[in-house]
């Protein structure tokens, strides 16, 4: 089955500074999106990248899908308090279903 | 448009208790997804339905747990009896049923057992 390893676990920024969140997969990525989560709500979705090598942007956030698609990135630029939350990234398992393995999210906080 | 939406947003009940989940999903949406989201964790599919015939429930534990979707539209997610570990928040998603196409999600009902 396909696992997905995000780092980091959790990260602390200053407002105003960059940041990058990392997805990690056990398998090649059929398509791999990118959703955010309010404590105790529900999953909000950002973006979806499907081919090696894709970037799309939103706003102050970017993400990306490496070459060998085994790998997505996600950039903030200039951080703000609402981007805090638990950014998720689930994997389309390819087995035709349409269904996501998740990863287990990074937790994201930024102090004014 | 109209959300996902889900019914309670919250519920406490004591083990071996019976407890019951409700999601309304997007017009249209043919297909339709439970998830379990234990704290710390991302979220874990359960069942997935694509009108009213489930599509996979190999990760619903089926002494316990049952779901429905009468009429390809509503469904349900029963737990009977809870245990302590079904403590967790449940998801709704819905979704086209295609490729490429994201799920959205309704707001959860985050479930405590006592």
């Amino acid at each position: 089955s396909q696992e997905l390893e995000q780092s980091p676990q959790s990260l602390i920024v200053q407002e105003g500074k960059n940041l990058t969140i990392n997805c990690t997969s056990s398998k090649t990525l059929y398509g791999l999106y990118w959703y955010k989560q309010k404590y105790g709500e529900g999953l909000i979705f950002l973006m979806m990248l499907q081919k090696g090598g894709e970037e799309k942007s939103h706003e102050k956030i970017t993400a990306k899908l490496d070459e060998k698609k085994q790998q997505s990135s996600l950039h903030i630029t200039a951080s703000q308090p609402s981007h805090a939350g638990i950014y998720l990234c689930g994997a389309d398992t390819g087995a035709g279903s349409y269904q996501l393995t998740f990863g287990k999210g990074t937790k994201l906080s930024v102090i004014p | 448009e109209a959300g996902v939406a889900q019914s309670p947003r919250y519920k406490i009940i004591e083990k071996r208790q019976s407890v019951a989940f409700w999601c309304n999903p997007i017009s249209g949406h043919a297909t339709l997804y439970w998830y379990q989201q234990i704290l710390g964790q991302g979220p874990k599919l359960l069942i997935q339905f694509q009108n009213n015939g489930v599509v996979d429930d190999s990760q619903l534990p089926k002494d316990r747990f049952s779901a429905e979707r009468l009429k390809g539209v509503d469904s349900t997610l029963k737990i009977q009896p809870a245990k302590l570990e079904d403590s967790a928040v449940y998801l709704c998603a819905s979704s086209v049923g295609s490729r490429y196409n994201e799920q959205f999600f309704g707001p959860g009902t985050r479930l405590t057992v006592l």
